[in-house]
């Protein structure tokens, strides 16, 4: 069974650092693509950021280019999002999703996790 | 403003047939697969469906999705009351390089 447990957020004082990890089971993890979608409470989903399954490309969202890292460790089955500089519209729930492929370029995020919190006060 | 374009709401009565529809343009939707997600109050977004038509396992086919130019849809049949949700579209932008998703649907079973 494919299960990506989110940790790391929390409650975070504007300017300051935080990095979210996912933990990936249950398939394969060096085979494919990864994401971070996040949802601001009552809002959409936005995309975050994307990396190729050896995290050899990347891809971020205008609103975070600069600012925040994905990165993946293979030998530990893990995705991570280092976000700096934060701000009180990074305010979101932040999802870890797994892509059908070896990229991100759109074929789908077949799995999500159930996502972890992230507040920064405006 | 979200780069895909989907209708804020839509409504139907249980055992009809509702669409979404998702507009685009040729950076998006034109040249690249389209997914479908269903995101139940409360919980994380699910895929059903993505290459533009194709359903994971797991997924009846009540739902369906089709695509044409800068424009995808979004099929139910069959409606229930546990179809109630948001739906999103999503696909790949490539003059942004970014994953873009519509604003979200929400489905509304009367």
């Amino acid at each position: 069974e494919v299960q990506l447990v989110e940790s790391g957020g929390g409650l975070v004082q504007p300017g300051r650092s935080l990095r979210l990890s996912c933990a990936a089971s249950g398939f394969t993890f060096d085979d494919f693509g990864m994401h971070w979608v996040r949802q601001a409470p009552g809002k959409g989903l936005e995309w975050v950021a994307g990396i190729s399954w050896n995290g050899g490309n990347t891809d971020y969202a205008g609103s975070v280019k600069g600012r925040f890292t994905i990165s993946r460790d293979n030998a530990k089955n893990s995705l991570y999002l280092q976000m700096n500089s934060l701000r009180g519209d990074d305010t979101a729930l932040y999802y870890c999703g797994k892509d059908k492929a070896s990229g991100y370029h759109g074929s789908g995020v077949d799995y999500w996790g159930q996502g972890t919190l992230v507040t920064v006060p405006s | 403003q979200s780069v895909l374009t989907q209708p804020p709401s839509v409504s139907a009565a249980p055992g009809q047939k509702v669409t979404i529809s998702c507009s685009g343009s040729s950076s998006n939707i034109e040249n690249n697969y389209v997914s479908w997600y269903q995101q139940l109050p409360g919980t994380a977004p699910k895929l059903l469906i993505y290459d533009n038509y194709k359903r994971p396992s797991g997924i009846p086919d009540r739902f369906s999705g089709s695509k044409s130019g800068t424009s995808a849809t979004l099929g139910i049949t069959g409606l229930q009351t546990g179809d109630e949700a948001d739906y999103y579209c999503g696909t790949w932008d490539n003059s942004l390089s970014v994953v873009v998703f519509g604003g979200g649907t929400k489905l509304t079973v009367l």
